[in-house]
């Protein structure tokens, strides 16, 4: 089956732009995750969906970036008045839903502030 | 606080070799451990976890994870290295034990398989 889709997979944009990056989780599972990947680093931890409503944003860096998952589905993240240092790969997971379960990642979305 | 720490930033193994990849680990609840692989320009791939029960885990291609409390440790081995293995490890805990899993990553381990 389909695994977790992101698109778009390179967004490339100015300082001070509006940018939403979209994540299709697989076909049934109800917990979503988003993670923000920096250079040479690990993936940290942004926000999760336990169907529409956002559980945990506590990873959330400030109020610029902001969250949806209108019908517990499709994700987007949105990111106001970007700044350089928010580019990075930005990465979302989905899961059925327990804490146990595994989460499968996206290819990821490379964005680059210029 | 939750951490997780990957000591090597790169390890080098000849093909046919044995790999181990280490992860050590530090939570306040019961650990739950994964790892995860991740080729260039591509997403993290699954291998293997550790929920609870038997210590040693079996996962993806061959792979395996021991974990020991007592050392707080959860390290990756394969008996044999493929020059296919070559990719960006990351291992990762959740122990919080909020009802969810949030995972906190290491800064990952370079594998480098030589023929």
């Amino acid at each position: 089956g389909a695994g977790v889709s992101q698109t778009p997979s390179n967004k490339v944009t100015e300082k001070g732009k509006y940018v939403e990056l979209r994540c299709d989780p697989i076909s049934g599972h109800t917990a979503l995750y988003w993670y923000r990947q920096s250079l040479g680093q690990g993936p940290e931890f942004l926000i999760y969906f336990q169907g529409t409503g956002a559980a945990d944003d506590s990873g959330l860096p400030n109020d610029r970036f902001f969250a949806v998952r209108p019908e517990g589905s499709v994700s987007t993240l949105k990111i106001q008045r970007t700044e350089r240092g928010d580019s990075a790969v930005y990465l979302c997971a989905s899961s059925p839903g327990t804490n146990t379960d595994t989460q499968y990642f996206g290819p990821g979305t490379r964005l680059t502030v210029l | 606080a939750q951490s997780v720490a990957q000591p090597e930033d790169q390890v080098n193994v000849a093909e046919g070799n044995p790999l181990t990849v280490k992860c050590t680990y530090s939570v306040s609840g019961n650990p739950y451990l994964f790892w995860y692989v991740q080729y260039p320009n591509r997403g993290l791939q699954f291998l293997l976890k550790y929920i609870t029960g038997d210590n040693l885990v079996k996962g993806s291609y061959g792979f395996e994870a021991e974990f020991n409390k007592s050392q707080t440790s959860f390290h990756l081995k394969k008996p044999s290295a493929l020059v296919s293995d070559s990719a960006l490890y990351f291992c990762a805990v959740e122990g919080m034990n909020t009802g969810f899993q949030k995972l906190v990553f290491g800064t990952g381990t370079r594998l480098l398989v030589s023929p």
